[in-house]
């Protein structure tokens, strides 16, 4: 099973708003990541996980913010977005250390009016 | 470092070949490719380490040329299916985790 789910699959909210998006999976992966991804343009690296310790943080700016609140779940924050960060937000888990690839999740279609 | 991806495009008739570039300016670790269709998160394809692998997944493959710091995509009898986004993910040597993706190649196969 290479399964990784995000919740919700679309979400509308205003500038004001502070919502959460879910990602989980039960691989047993210790490495989980979220990319944001703008329409024909390829996956931009924000956060990575490893062993619920964040590891990279790619400059991402602080009004997204990122738990990992146990080995198969991880959220991201958000609060006063802007309408330049609609998006397609990405999660991706992956095994630790390993050769193995990453698996994504289906997104959540992000729209910030 | 974003990895450098070509041709843009590429439109095929079902059945012709072609082949993705993707190349590195530092040392790389692994490179990954992945097809994305319209809507959908991308889905991989495989993986290649330093060492100059070659793998195979259906009609596609790709190698692994590590003098060069690059990988190439192997698009063989394409068929319908094929059509998509292609993408190559990187990771270097001394940055585990940290994938960079190319700007993707976008394939479409036509009858």
């Amino acid at each position: 099973d290479t399964e990784v789910t995000q919740t919700p699959k679309h979400l509308v909210m205003g500038m004001t708003n502070k919502k959460s998006l879910k990602c989980e999976q039960h691989m047993g992966h210790r490495a989980m990541y979220w990319y944001k991804q703008k329409a024909k343009k390829p996956p931009e690296l924000m956060f990575v996980y490893s062993y619920e310790k964040l590891s990279i943080n790619e400059s991402v700016p602080s009004r997204f913010s990122p738990e990992c609140p146990n080995s198969s779940l991880l959220n991201l924050h958000l609060h006063a977005l802007q309408p330049e960060d609609s998006a397609l937000y990405l999660c991706a888990s992956r095994l630790v250390g390993t050769l193995d690839t990453q698996y994504f999740g289906p997104g959540t279609r992000l729209t910030v009016l | 470092q974003q990895p450098v991806q070509s041709p843009q495009a590429v439109i095929l008739r079902e059945g012709e070949d072609a082949v993705i570039n993707c190349s590195s300016s530092k040392a790389l670790y692994s490179v990954h490719w992945y097809r994305q269709k319209h809507g959908e998160a991308p889905v991989f394809l495989m993986i290649l380490l330093k060492g100059g692998e070659q793998k195979g997944h259906d009609k596609i493959s790709a190698s692994f040329n590590e003098k060069k710091q690059q990988s190439s995509l192997y698009l063989t009898a394409s068929q319908l299916s094929y059509s998509g986004t292609y993408f190559c993910g990187t990771e270097l040597t001394d940055s585990w985790g940290k994938f960079q993706f190319g700007a993707g190649t976008q394939v479409v196969v036509t009858p």
